[in-house]
């Protein structure tokens, strides 16, 4: 079965930094795509970024470019994004979810706040 | 900056078909954009429908369908249910950066 476990979600001030993890497990972790999408409270989905099965390439949308590095550890089937220079609209649930079908498996999220 | 466009919000009827589309500021959205169609019910993260236009995942019930109509993705729902209500979303794919419409409220009434 796959499963997606975020985790690293909390409060930050504006212009901390903060890592998100995504462990995975029930799939050959090394051989899928990944992607972070967030959602923040009471607006719609918002597709962050993706990285390759190898983690050969990265893409970002463009509010976080330069501020936020997507990562990957094979050996230990987990993603990870860092994320600098948080600002107030960074404030959401973040998902992690597995490229294949689409994004066609997502964890549950973890929320990100970002307030003094 | 790429635009993906939903309808805001539709009403269907109990047992009624809908259709959702979807379009690219960009032109017309084709399968090269791989359009994907999640369902999202308050309090719950997203649930793939529909990947690569069409194709649905082993979850996906069959009254809901996905197609390329007049120049936009489309999401169709024959025989809606209450379970339906929900807001639906699409995403496209623009050769790595992916973007995410708005989404639709659809609401079973």
């Amino acid at each position: 079965e796959v499963q997606l476990v975020e985790s690293g979600g909390g409060l930050v001030q504006p212009g901390g930094s903060l890592t998100l993890s995504c462990a995975a497990s029930g799939f050959t972790f090394s051989s899928y795509a990944m992607a972070w999408v967030r959602q923040a409270p009471g607006k719609g989905l918002e597709w962050v970024s993706s990285i390759g099965g190898r983690g050969d390439y990265t893409y970002y949308t463009d509010s976080v470019k330069g501020r936020f590095t997507l990562s990957r550890d094979n050996s230990k089937n987990t993603m990870y994004l860092q994320m600098n220079s948080l600002r107030a609209e960074d404030t959401a649930v973040y998902y992690c979810a597995k490229i294949e079908a689409g994004l066609d498996y997502w964890g549950q999220g973890t929320l990100v706040t970002v307030s003094s | 900056q790429t635009v993906v466009t939903q309808e805001p919000s539709l009403t269907v009827s109990p047992g009624g078909t809908v259709t959702l589309t979807c379009a690219s500021s960009t032109g017309a959205v084709t399968s090269g954009y791989y359009p994907n169609w999640f369902q999202q019910k308050p309090g719950q993260a997203p649930r793939p429908l529909i990947y690569s236009t069409s194709n649905k995942h082993s979850w996906t019930p069959a009254r809901f369908s996905g197609s390329l109509l007049g120049g936009k993705a489309a999401l169709t729902l024959s025989g809606v249910q209450p379970e339906d209500e929900a807001e639906y979303y699409c995403l496209l794919y623009y050769g790595g950066v992916r973007v995410f419409g708005a989404g639709t409220k659809v609401t079973v009434l």
